[in-house]
């Protein structure tokens, strides 16, 4: 069965970076999309970025443009998100996510990575 | 960026109404419009893709509609296990907004 497994909590102090991972399985991972939604706590939901696993492509949302990086390593079937220069209201939980069709239609989703930028 | 508008912010139904919610897109986005459910502390759920399009193993008592600038989802009979925030979103451009969300309750 499909499945994104993210990494664990992380806490961090302002300016710092973070990455996130996301790992791939029951299914090829360079087919599809990942992308990135991230939200605060009692706020709703914020599209980050997508990245193609299988050429490596990305686009961003023009907020995080400079401050993130979507990566992947396909022999590990695992897709990253950093986030860099760390400040309190990047506070949120953070998801990876399938596009199983190019059109922002995201079947399978991560369990969420809650980051804490604190100081 | 292209701005979602979800109407209402909150409301509160009694098992088996029929629910009614609405997304305003701030400017033409054909049909490229999803739904998504979310119940607390855990990921969105795809419940409509396409405007009016059911997700594979979605309950039929969810439909979608609409197209343009205006956006219908509706539960035609609600339950206790669709309490949760309904967020629409629109892929007609980057960045793939959100709506803001809207809360549902049981009254």
């Amino acid at each position: 069965q499909v499945q994104l497994v993210q990494s664990g909590a992380e806490v961090k102090k302002p300016g710092a970076s973070v990455k996130v991972s996301c790992k791939a399985s029951g299914y090829t991972f360079t087919s599809y999309d990942i992308n990135w939604v991230r939200q605060a706590t009692g706020q709703g939901l914020e599209w980050m970025g997508w990245m193609n696993p299988n050429s490596g492509n990305t686009g961003y949302a023009q907020k995080f443009q400079g401050r993130v990086t979507m990566t992947r390593n396909t022999s590990i079937s695992t897709a990253y998100m950093e986030l860099s220069s760390l400040r309190s209201e990047d506070t949120a939980v953070y998801y990876c996510a399938r596009d199983i069709s190019g059109s922002a239609r995201f079947d399978y989703w991560g369990q969420g990575t809650l980051v804490t930028v604190s100081s | 960026d292209i701005q979602m508008t979800q109407s209402p912010s909150s409301l509160s139904a009694s098992v088996g109404d029929r629910v009614t919610i609405t997304c305003q897109a701030s400017q033409d986005i054909s049909n490229y419009l999803n739904w998504y459910q979310q119940k607390p502390g855990k990921a969105p759920k795809l419940l409509i893709y396409d405007a009016s399009n059911l997700e594979t193993g979605v309950p039929s008592r969810f439909s979608g509609s609409g197209s343009g600038t205006d956006f219908t989802f509706t539960i035609s009979s609600l339950q206790p296990e669709d309490i949760a925030t309904y967020y629409c979103q629109q892929y007609d451009n980057l960045p793939h907004t959100f709506g803001q969300g809207t809360r549902l309750e049981i009254k």
